[in-house]
C-alpha cells in the first residue's frame, strides 16, 4: 500500500529565504507526482505535475524535482513571499490500473514580513 | 472559465442526522470525484465518476454514504446516518477526462461538523 509523507509538517520562514518542502513515498512504481496548495477554507491548487520519465518541473518561483529510485520529491520555492503561506500538499498516482491519488498530509508554511 | 461549485460551505448536523452535498464540476468536465478531508490530513477519495458511470467506490463507506451523478453533469453525496467520525471537508474535483496525467480542479469544499 502506498503511503506518502512529508516532512517537516510546519515550517516558519522570514520573507525571502528560499526553502525547500520534502516528499517522500513507499512504492517507487508510480505515474505521475504533483504539489498542491491548499489555503485556508479553501480547496487544492495545482502547483506542478511531474511525469514519473521526468526529474523536475518549474514554475515561476516553484521548482518541483523527482528521484522514483528512492522515493523523494522536493518542492523548491526561491525567494519566498507572505502570499507564500498556505499548506502544501504532495500526492502520487500508481503506474497501474485507474488507482486514485494518494496525498500526504502537507506541510504548513508561513512565511513572516 | 467558473470554478467548481459546492454547496453548502458549511453544515452542522447532530449524529444519526442525514446530510447531503451537491457539486457542480467545470462545464465540459467528464470525471468527478469525491474526496473527504479531515482534520490535519490529506484528502482521501471516496468516489470517482466518468460521466454518470462509477469508476471508483472502493473507499467510499457504502452502508452510510451514498453518491450519485444523474445525466453526468452534477453530483450529490449523501450520508445517512451520519457518525461523529464523519465531521471533515468534503472537496469535489473535476477534470476534463479520465487519465492519470490530467490535472483536477477543485471546489472549496463543504465543511461538516456532527455533534
Amino acid at each position: 500500500k502506498q503511503e506518502v509523507t512529508q516532512i517537516p509538517a510546519a515550517l516558519s520562514v522570514p520573507e525571502g529565504e528560499n526553502l525547500v518542502l520534502n516528499c517522500s513515498f513507499t512504492d517507487s512504481a508510480i505515474y505521475n507526482l504533483q504539489w498542491f496548495r491548499q489555503d485556508p477554507g479553501k480547496g487544492l491548487t495545482s502547483l506542478l505535475l511531474i511525469q514519473s520519465s521526468q526529474r523536475e518541473q518549474t514554475s515561476g518561483r516553484l521548482n518541483a524535482s523527482l528521484d522514483k529510485s528512492s522515493g523523494r520529491s522536493t518542492l523548491y520555492i526561491a525567494a519566498s513571499q507572505p502570499g507564500d503561506s498556505a499548506t502544501y500538499l504532495c500526492a502520487v498516482r500508481a503506474y497501474s490500473g485507474n488507482t486514485p491519488l494518494v496525498f500526504g498530509k502537507g506541510t504548513r508554511l508561513s512565511v513572516i514580513a | 472559465e467558473a470554478g467548481v461549485a459546492q454547496s453548502p460551505r458549511y453544515k452542522i448536523i447532530e449524529k444519526r442526522q442525514s446530510v447531503a452535498f451537491w457539486c457542480n464540476p467545470i462545464s465540459g468536465h467528464a470525471t468527478l470525484y469525491w474526496y473527504q478531508q479531515i482534520l490535519g490530513q490529506g484528502p482521501k477519495l471516496l468516489i470517482q465518476f466518468q460521466n454518470n458511470g462509477v469508476v471508483d467506490d472502493s473507499q467510499l463507506p457504502k452502508d452510510r454514504f451514498s453518491a450519485e451523478r444523474l445525466k453526468g453533469v452534477d453530483s450529490t453525496l449523501k450520508i445517512q446516518p451520519a457518525k461523529l467520525e464523519d465531521s471533515a471537508v468534503y472537496l469535489c474535483a473535476s477534470s476534463p477526462v479520465q487519465g492519470r496525467s490530467q490535472p483536477q480542479h477543485f471546489g472549496d469544499g463543504t465543511r461538516l461538523s456532527i455533534l
